[in-house]
């Protein structure tokens, strides 16, 4: 099945600086892959996603990248603002079983002012 | 323009109780997929829905969980005989489709405390 790896863990940036968060995908028939934002007490949001016939997506301060022949994506926030301060999580589909998620373990963001 | 919904918010039981999770999608998605988080951990899938259909519940636990969808009505996830290490945040997504790159929206889950 799919394993999805993130790292790092924790990622503590100042006010203004950028934010980067990585994953490797183990499926090389995976073709979407979400990012989520969670804060305390909610359920993730989805805030950027891209797929498999793409190589960046940009939204605003977020972009992600992917590199399918390395099957690995990234995160890119910039100008970090406090509000950012939360936990994200990649995640890839798994083709053959619907629109099923493999999530990373997360990254525990916390932008300082 | 209401998301996903799921009730309750909060869920207290002991042990051995009966746990019943709610999970109503958002308006026009028919598929529905429930995870589960534990503590500081990513979201584990659980069970893959449509309407009065089961599609993979292979995330499931073969005792004790079950799931269903009904034609009228939200998603229902029951848990019986509810053990301590039930204890863990619930979240439900829902989907316009089952195509592998429809876009999953979550609700704010329902947080199981056994006591």
């Amino acid at each position: 099945g799919e394993n999805v790896e993130q790292h790092p863990s924790t990622l503590s940036v100042q006010e203004g600086d950028s934010a980067v968060i990585k994953c490797t995908y183990s499926d090389s028939a995976s073709n979407y892959f979400p990012w989520y934002k969670q804060e305390l007490g909610k359920g993730p949001q989805l805030i950027i996603d891209i797929r498999s016939n793409v190589g960046e997506k940009k939204d605003q301060r977020i972009a992600v990248t992917l590199n399918k022949t390395a099957k690995h994506f990234s995160l890119h926030i910039t100008e970090t603002q406090p509000e950012d301060s939360a936990v994200y999580f990649c995640a890839a589909n798994i083709r053959s079983a619907g629109n099923k998620l493999t999530f990373g373990g997360g990254t525990r963001v916390l932008v300082k002012p | 323009n209401a998301g996903v919904m799921q009730n309750p918010r909060h869920l207290v039981r002991r042990r051995g109780q009966e746990a019943r999770l709610r999970c109503s999608p958002m308006k026009g998605h028919s598929h529905v997929y429930w995870y589960r988080q534990l503590p500081e951990e990513g979201l584990k899938f659980m069970v893959y829905l449509q309407k009065e259909n089961i599609i993979d519940e292979s995330g499931m636990p073969k005792e004790r969980f079950s799931a269903e969808f009904p034609k009228e009505g939200p998603s229902i996830l029951r848990i019986q005989q509810v053990v301590r290490g039930d204890s863990a945040a619930y979240f439900c997504a829902s989907s316009p489709s089952g195509e592998g790159s429809q876009p999953q929206h979550f609700g704010d889950g329902t947080r199981l405390s056994i006591l």
